[in-house]
């Protein structure tokens, strides 16, 4: 079974670019959550999807979106980035849709430098 | 590999030793705790998780122990061995939100 993908692995922007991060949870996994990790902040809470909804969402600006396709599969975006946007931006899936009720399985991440 | 901190707190075990590594979580009203280890370049790991109406859970050479009347969860590794080197998260989470609330990491690297 296959694990939780996202890409791309790595990649570099400028300040004000945007960006979009693809994550596929495991086969029959609804749920989605994003994380951001940073050196100075640790792993932080950015949102959370089960079938195509935003059920959950972090204290991050509005320039941090994110969507569910009827596949399951997500995408983040940041728009008008900034220097301390650079991090590994993580993706989680799970069954249930909730932490509480089961394990989060972690992708590998996406890790963004902006320059 | 991944940069998760740079000014984590390390434990530096003996490999065949036991380790613990030690975390203090933030919201009384928590009630739900997971362990996560993180290996350099690879996301985040379960490795074992509590639920609040316990104090202890074995599983394979790992045990967490939750002491909720000073909100300290520990996670104790026997045998330690060289591919347990990792960073090691705590993370809660309440019952009523969907989302996991990460401690900072501890460090533990193993000595062959």
């Amino acid at each position: 079974k296959a694990g939780v993908t996202q890409t791309p692995r790595y990649l570099i922007k400028t300040r004000g670019q945007q960006v979009t991060l693809s994550c596929s949870p495991i086969s029959g996994h609804r749920s989605v959550s994003w994380y951001q990790q940073t050196p100075g902040q640790g792993l932080q809470f950015l949102f959370e999807y089960f079938s195509e909804t935003q059920r959950n969402k972090g204290n991050f600006p509005g320039r941090f979106s994110g969507r569910q396709f009827s596949n399951s599969r997500s995408e983040m975006n940041v728009s008008t980035l900034e220097l301390g946007d650079s991090a590994l931006y993580l993706c989680a899936s799970s069954l249930a849709g909730h932490p509480n009720t089961g394990e989060l399985f972690f992708g590998e991440g996406s890790r963004l430098t902006v320059l | 590999g991944e940069s998760v901190g740079l000014h984590l707190p390390t434990l530096s075990v003996q490999e065949g030793d036991n380790s613990i590594i030690n975390c203090a979580y933030s919201n009384s009203a928590s009630d739900y705790f997971i362990w996560y280890k993180q290996e350099s370049g690879k996301g985040p790991q379960f490795i074992i998780d509590i639920r609040s109406n316990m104090d202890k859970r074995q599983g394979q050479r790992v045990t967490v122990l939750l002491n909720k009347t000073v909100k300290h969860l520990s996670l104790q590794i026997a045998a330690t061995q060289p591919g347990d080197s990792a960073v090691y998260f705590c993370a809660e989470s309440l019952g009523s939100q969907g989302n996991l609330i990460f401690g900072k990491g501890t460090k533990l690297s193993v000595k062959p």
